[in-house]
């Protein structure tokens, strides 16, 4: 059974805080993606990732980085929280195949900036 | 605009019931088109997967079709169950990217 785990379920941080939102995977996935959910706009892609240290935009990565140091873990970086960032961060991984194969999403890290 | 469109929105329906949801899209060239399942505070969950070639295909209650002509694909659920409250999302790929519609809200109510 895939499993992807996310370290947090809800967080509360404020404006201008660094904040951290981790994913781990133990399918030995090559692919990791983070989106970012909001209601009546879908899950919109804010990166992705095909290898370690491997990274590449999606369609909303302004504001926010990424780093994969192993294979197992992808981390989402907030540099500077802002209000407009309150959302549900999604993580999912899946094997090659560019997009097609089937993602695996993790629970979701709900995310409030004050 | 967004390449994939669905609806209703949302929809009520009674315990037992049968109900369908629309994914519309416009993404080409077409790979393939994917429905998830999403309960309230979980990740999505995959349901089926239509190529191309497919037309029809089921998971227990869940029955996708596919028509790549008019670019149109529906999820029916048969014989509703509470269980099945969840929102569903419509994703289509195409050049090697993924397009996800906004979901389906599903309320089953006894």
């Amino acid at each position: 059974d895939v499993k992807v785990t996310q370290s947090s379920r809800y967080l509360v941080k404020r404006t201008g805080e660094k904040v951290f939102l981790e994913c781990v995977q133990d399918m030995d996935h090559e692919n990791m993606f983070w989106y970012r959910q909001d209601p009546g706009l879908g899950l919109r892609l804010i990166y992705f990732s095909y290898d370690v240290k491997m990274k590449e935009k999606g369609d909303i990565p302004e504001g926010y980085s990424v780093s994969r140091e192993k294979k197992e873990r992808f981390s989402l970086i907030l540099e500077s929280a802002s209000t407009n960032q309150t959302s549900m961060y999604l993580c999912a991984s899946s094997y090659p195949d560019r997009g097609g194969r089937e993602q695996y999403f993790g629970p979701g890290t709900r995310l409030t900036v004050t | 605009k967004n390449q994939v469109e669905q609806s209703p929105q949302s929809l009520i329906i009674l315990e037992g019931k049968n109900c369908t949801l629309q994914c519309n899209y416009t993404v080409s060239p077409f790979s393939n088109l994917r429905w998830y399942k999403q309960d309230t505070g979980r990740g999505p969950v995959s349901l089926t997967i239509m190529t191309f070639s497919e037309n029809t295909k089921s998971n227990g209650r869940y029955t996708a079709t596919l028509d790549a002509d008019t670019k149109q694909s529906s999820l029916h659920i048969t014989a509703s169950q509470l269980s099945d409250s969840a929102s569903y999302i419509c994703v289509v790929r195409g050049n090697n990217r993924l397009a996800f519609g906004k979901g389906n809200q599903v309320v089953v109510i006894p």
